[in-house]
Protein backbone atom coordinates (compact mmCIF):
# COMPACT_ATOMS: atom_id res chain seq x y z
CA UNK A 1 0.00 0.00 0.00
CA UNK A 2 1.11 3.21 -1.00
CA UNK A 3 2.84 5.52 2.01
CA UNK A 4 3.38 8.69 2.80
CA UNK A 5 6.61 9.86 5.45
CA UNK A 6 6.78 13.11 7.25
CA UNK A 7 9.72 13.65 10.55
CA UNK A 8 8.01 13.06 13.25
CA UNK A 9 8.06 16.67 15.27
CA UNK A 10 10.02 19.83 14.41
CA UNK A 11 10.53 22.76 16.59
CA UNK A 12 10.78 26.77 15.64
CA UNK A 13 11.49 29.77 17.11
CA UNK A 14 8.40 32.35 17.17
CA UNK A 15 9.09 34.51 13.95
CA UNK A 16 10.95 32.32 12.35
CA UNK A 17 10.65 29.16 8.94
CA UNK A 18 9.96 25.77 9.64
CA UNK A 19 9.86 23.56 6.83
CA UNK A 20 7.47 20.41 6.81
CA UNK A 21 8.60 17.73 4.12
CA UNK A 22 6.46 14.42 3.33
CA UNK A 23 7.80 12.12 0.75
CA UNK A 24 5.99 9.43 -1.33
CA UNK A 25 6.55 7.74 -4.50
CA UNK A 26 5.80 9.83 -7.22
CA UNK A 27 3.74 12.18 -4.97
CA UNK A 28 3.83 14.79 -7.23
CA UNK A 29 1.53 13.26 -9.26
CA UNK A 30 -0.92 12.56 -6.55
CA UNK A 31 -2.41 15.54 -5.67
CA UNK A 32 -0.94 16.15 -2.09
CA UNK A 33 -2.44 18.86 0.66
CA UNK A 34 -1.62 19.49 3.94
CA UNK A 35 -4.09 19.78 7.01
CA UNK A 36 -3.48 21.42 10.28
CA UNK A 37 -4.61 19.98 13.02
CA UNK A 38 -5.09 21.74 17.01
CA UNK A 39 -5.72 19.61 20.28
CA UNK A 40 -9.22 18.91 20.55
CA UNK A 41 -9.88 20.16 16.84
CA UNK A 42 -11.08 19.22 13.69
CA UNK A 43 -8.41 19.40 10.96
CA UNK A 44 -8.57 22.11 8.49
CA UNK A 45 -7.05 22.43 4.81
CA UNK A 46 -3.71 24.70 5.04
CA UNK A 47 -2.48 24.02 1.46
CA UNK A 48 -3.66 22.22 -1.29
CA UNK A 49 -2.68 22.12 -5.51
CA UNK A 50 0.69 22.47 -4.87
CA UNK A 51 1.28 26.07 -3.01
CA UNK A 52 -2.68 27.61 -2.99
CA UNK A 53 -4.62 28.32 0.02
CA UNK A 54 -8.12 27.99 1.10
CA UNK A 55 -9.59 32.02 2.23
CA UNK A 56 -8.73 32.15 5.37
CA UNK A 57 -5.51 30.43 5.53
CA UNK A 58 -2.82 32.84 6.07
CA UNK A 59 0.14 34.18 3.61
CA UNK A 60 2.89 32.80 5.78
CA UNK A 61 1.55 29.06 5.00
CA UNK A 62 3.07 27.83 1.59
CA UNK A 63 3.63 24.97 -0.08
CA UNK A 64 5.76 23.37 -2.86
CA UNK A 65 6.41 19.88 -4.33
CA UNK A 66 9.10 18.05 -5.91
CA UNK A 67 9.17 14.87 -7.33
CA UNK A 68 9.27 12.58 -4.90
CA UNK A 69 8.40 15.04 -1.71
CA UNK A 70 5.85 18.13 -0.97
CA UNK A 71 6.78 20.85 0.94
CA UNK A 72 4.80 22.77 3.66
CA UNK A 73 6.58 25.75 5.13
CA UNK A 74 5.64 28.25 7.67
CA UNK A 75 7.36 31.68 7.56
CA UNK A 76 7.07 34.21 10.39
CA UNK A 77 5.95 31.40 12.82
CA UNK A 78 3.20 32.58 15.43
CA UNK A 79 2.46 30.54 18.58
CA UNK A 80 -1.21 29.89 17.20
CA UNK A 81 0.97 27.83 14.87
CA UNK A 82 1.70 25.28 16.94
CA UNK A 83 -0.03 22.15 16.12
CA UNK A 84 0.02 18.69 14.17
CA UNK A 85 0.18 18.98 10.37
CA UNK A 86 -0.89 16.08 8.18
CA UNK A 87 0.29 15.72 4.54
CA UNK A 88 -2.53 13.61 2.61
CA UNK A 89 -2.53 12.39 -1.02
CA UNK A 90 -4.21 10.15 -3.44
CA UNK A 91 -2.82 6.87 -4.67
CA UNK A 92 -5.48 6.50 -7.38
CA UNK A 93 -9.04 6.23 -5.70
CA UNK A 94 -7.09 5.38 -2.42
CA UNK A 95 -6.59 8.22 0.09
CA UNK A 96 -3.44 8.43 2.12
CA UNK A 97 -2.14 10.34 5.13
CA UNK A 98 1.41 10.61 6.16
CA UNK A 99 1.51 10.07 10.17
CA UNK A 100 1.56 13.66 10.73
CA UNK A 101 4.19 16.39 12.26
CA UNK A 102 3.88 17.95 15.25
CA UNK A 103 5.48 21.62 15.41
CA UNK A 104 6.10 22.67 18.29
CA UNK A 105 7.38 26.81 18.53
CA UNK A 106 9.50 27.26 21.32
CA UNK B 1 -22.16 28.79 4.92
CA UNK B 2 -21.39 25.05 4.62
CA UNK B 3 -21.43 23.31 7.28
CA UNK B 4 -21.01 19.44 8.17
CA UNK B 5 -22.44 18.28 11.91
CA UNK B 6 -22.12 15.15 13.08
CA UNK B 7 -24.15 13.23 15.70
CA UNK B 8 -23.11 12.98 19.36
CA UNK B 9 -20.09 10.94 21.21
CA UNK B 10 -21.29 7.77 21.96
CA UNK B 11 -20.72 4.73 24.20
CA UNK B 12 -21.03 1.15 23.23
CA UNK B 13 -20.45 -1.94 24.48
CA UNK B 14 -18.09 -4.77 22.29
CA UNK B 15 -20.71 -6.73 20.08
CA UNK B 16 -23.05 -3.90 19.24
CA UNK B 17 -24.08 -1.72 16.51
CA UNK B 18 -23.77 1.50 16.01
CA UNK B 19 -24.61 4.34 13.16
CA UNK B 20 -22.93 7.95 13.52
CA UNK B 21 -23.97 10.59 11.06
CA UNK B 22 -23.09 13.66 9.07
CA UNK B 23 -25.76 16.41 8.33
CA UNK B 24 -24.57 18.70 5.33
CA UNK B 25 -25.84 22.10 4.97
CA UNK B 26 -24.93 25.25 2.61
CA UNK B 27 -23.77 23.09 -0.10
CA UNK B 28 -25.38 20.36 -3.12
CA UNK B 29 -24.84 17.55 -0.82
CA UNK B 30 -25.70 15.41 -4.13
CA UNK B 31 -22.71 16.79 -6.00
CA UNK B 32 -20.07 16.41 -3.15
CA UNK B 33 -18.06 13.33 -1.82
CA UNK B 34 -17.60 12.65 1.96
CA UNK B 35 -15.18 10.54 2.87
CA UNK B 36 -14.99 8.97 6.90
CA UNK B 37 -11.30 9.69 8.28
CA UNK B 38 -10.59 7.97 12.10
CA UNK B 39 -8.19 9.13 14.82
CA UNK B 40 -7.41 6.77 17.80
CA UNK B 41 -6.62 8.26 20.76
CA UNK B 42 -3.23 10.48 20.68
CA UNK B 43 -2.65 8.99 16.89
CA UNK B 44 -2.94 10.18 13.62
CA UNK B 45 -5.70 10.63 10.78
CA UNK B 46 -6.52 7.13 8.69
CA UNK B 47 -8.86 7.23 5.48
CA UNK B 48 -11.62 4.96 5.91
CA UNK B 49 -13.01 5.63 2.37
CA UNK B 50 -15.34 7.64 0.40
CA UNK B 51 -19.11 7.79 -0.70
CA UNK B 52 -20.71 9.38 -3.31
CA UNK B 53 -23.78 10.43 -2.23
CA UNK B 54 -25.20 10.59 -5.50
CA UNK B 55 -25.40 7.23 -6.07
CA UNK B 56 -24.38 6.08 -2.55
CA UNK B 57 -21.48 4.00 -4.27
CA UNK B 58 -18.52 3.44 -1.97
CA UNK B 59 -14.54 2.88 -1.86
CA UNK B 60 -13.28 1.13 0.93
CA UNK B 61 -9.70 1.23 2.76
CA UNK B 62 -9.15 -2.62 3.08
CA UNK B 63 -8.03 -1.84 6.87
CA UNK B 64 -11.71 -0.88 7.02
CA UNK B 65 -13.37 -3.37 4.31
CA UNK B 66 -15.84 -5.81 5.80
CA UNK B 67 -15.82 -4.17 9.25
CA UNK B 68 -18.12 -0.54 8.51
CA UNK B 69 -20.50 0.56 6.22
CA UNK B 70 -21.05 3.76 4.57
CA UNK B 71 -24.47 5.02 3.59
CA UNK B 72 -26.06 8.58 2.37
CA UNK B 73 -29.88 9.64 2.37
CA UNK B 74 -29.83 12.62 -0.34
CA UNK B 75 -33.41 13.37 1.29
CA UNK B 76 -32.17 14.64 4.60
CA UNK B 77 -28.49 15.61 3.28
CA UNK B 78 -26.57 13.00 5.68
CA UNK B 79 -24.20 10.31 5.54
CA UNK B 80 -23.91 7.40 7.51
CA UNK B 81 -21.01 5.30 9.29
CA UNK B 82 -21.98 1.79 10.56
CA UNK B 83 -21.01 -1.18 12.23
CA UNK B 84 -22.87 -4.22 12.87
CA UNK B 85 -20.44 -5.16 15.89
CA UNK B 86 -17.96 -2.96 17.49
CA UNK B 87 -15.06 -3.64 18.98
CA UNK B 88 -13.03 -2.14 21.59
CA UNK B 89 -10.61 -1.42 18.83
CA UNK B 90 -13.17 0.96 17.03
CA UNK B 91 -12.56 3.61 20.21
CA UNK B 92 -11.89 6.44 18.31
CA UNK B 93 -12.72 10.00 17.18
CA UNK B 94 -14.73 9.43 13.28
CA UNK B 95 -14.34 12.62 11.50
CA UNK B 96 -16.57 13.19 8.00
CA UNK B 97 -15.00 15.29 5.48
CA UNK B 98 -16.51 16.65 2.12
CA UNK B 99 -14.53 16.77 -1.01
CA UNK B 100 -15.67 17.61 -4.54
CA UNK B 101 -14.69 13.97 -6.38
CA UNK B 102 -12.17 11.56 -5.62
CA UNK B 103 -8.08 13.50 -6.12
CA UNK B 104 -9.55 16.51 -4.56
CA UNK B 105 -8.98 18.02 -0.85
CA UNK B 106 -11.32 17.42 1.77
CA UNK B 107 -12.18 21.59 2.19
CA UNK B 108 -14.55 20.98 5.31
CA UNK B 109 -14.51 18.65 7.96
CA UNK B 110 -17.61 18.32 10.88
CA UNK B 111 -16.62 18.48 14.21
CA UNK B 112 -15.93 14.89 14.66
CA UNK B 113 -17.82 12.29 16.65
CA UNK B 114 -16.26 10.55 19.82
CA UNK B 115 -16.92 6.51 19.93
CA UNK B 116 -16.33 4.94 22.45
CA UNK B 117 -16.70 1.07 23.21
CA UNK B 118 -15.79 -0.61 26.51
CA UNK B 119 -17.53 -3.46 28.48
Amino acid sequence: SYELTQPPSVSVSPGQTVSITCSGDELGDKHPCWYQQKPGQSPVLVIYEENKRPSGIPERFSGSNSGNTATLTISGTQAMDEADYYCQAWDSSTGVFGAGTKVTVL
Amino acid sequence: EVQLVQSGAEMKKPGESLRISCKGSGYSFSYSYITWVRQMPGKGLEWMGTIDPNDSSSNYSPSFQGHVTFSADRSISTAFLQWSSLEASDTAMYYCAKHPTTAYPFDYWGQGTLVTVSS
